[in-house]
């Protein structure tokens, strides 16, 4: 079972921000907060990863709390092509190779 | 593009037939994956390879055979096949013999059993 809890669903404004949430309470201390998105009918498509600093690149930026139990992606400036199911993944890092466990994501709407 | 590519990009097949499915990436990756995706339902790992070896069969149906002839390629054979395997399967692709890497995924291909 996937260690992530996201909600269902979010709805974002063209050009805002937006948020996505997820409660990851029982992570370990070698464990790595990972998203990744989902556009329809398509493969997903990594974004952004952290350990607990906050981290930023050309797509997104990740928020993760001090006591690392919850983390925010954030899209500074959603369009339309950012619809799509988004996933929160915790996996350890240097541990077996890399089997994601997927949960049922965010689905994310931009709307104009 | 991801470097990773899949064909066919849609299958429509009989219980009886036998077709496969072919995967190929181009990032010079060392390990691979099949995931399947059915309808309403999370993404499930099927197979890993690691250096054309393989690591892990998630409690596959035999009718599901994989093969991998080298790094940079991988195949799903399929026999016998039930409706109910009709989804989108998807190939992924990452560099690194241990940890964790970034998986890179093909487009997928959408099965459907008549």
């Amino acid at each position: 079972d996937a260690k992530t809890t996201q909600p269902t669903s979010m709805d974002c404004a063209e050009g805002r921000a937006a948020n996505l949430p997820c409660n990851h309470s029982t992570i370990s201390g070698n464990e790595y907060v990972y998203w990744y998105r989902q556009i329809h009918s398509q493969g997903p498509q990594y974004i952004i990863h952290g350990l607990k600093n906050n981290e930023t690149n050309e797509m997104a930026s990740l928020i993760i709390t001090e006591d690392r139990k919850s983390s925010t992606l954030i899209l500074p400036h959603a369009t339309l092509r950012d619809t799509a199911v988004y996933y929160c993944i915790v996996i350890v890092y240097g541990g077996s190779q890399g089997n994601l466990i997927f949960g049922k994501g965010t689905k994310l709407s931009v709307k104009p | 593009e991801t470097g990773v590519t899949q064909t066919p990009r849609h299958l429509v097949m009989g219980m009886t037939n036998k077709k496969s499915l072919k995967c190929e990436q181009h990032l010079g990756h060392n390990a691979m994956y099949w995931y399947k995706q059915s309808a309403k339902k999370p993404l499930e790992l099927m197979f890993v390879y690691n250096f054309k070896e393989q690591t892990e069969n998630n409690s596959v149906p035999s009718r599901f055979s994989p093969e991998c002839p080298n790094s940079s390629h991988l195949f799903l054979h399929l026999h016998t096949l039930q409706p109910e395997d009709s989804a989108l399967y998807l190939c992924a692709s990452c560099q690194g013999t241990s940890g964790y890497n970034e998986q890179f995924f093909g487009p997928g291909t959408r099965l459907t059993v008549l």
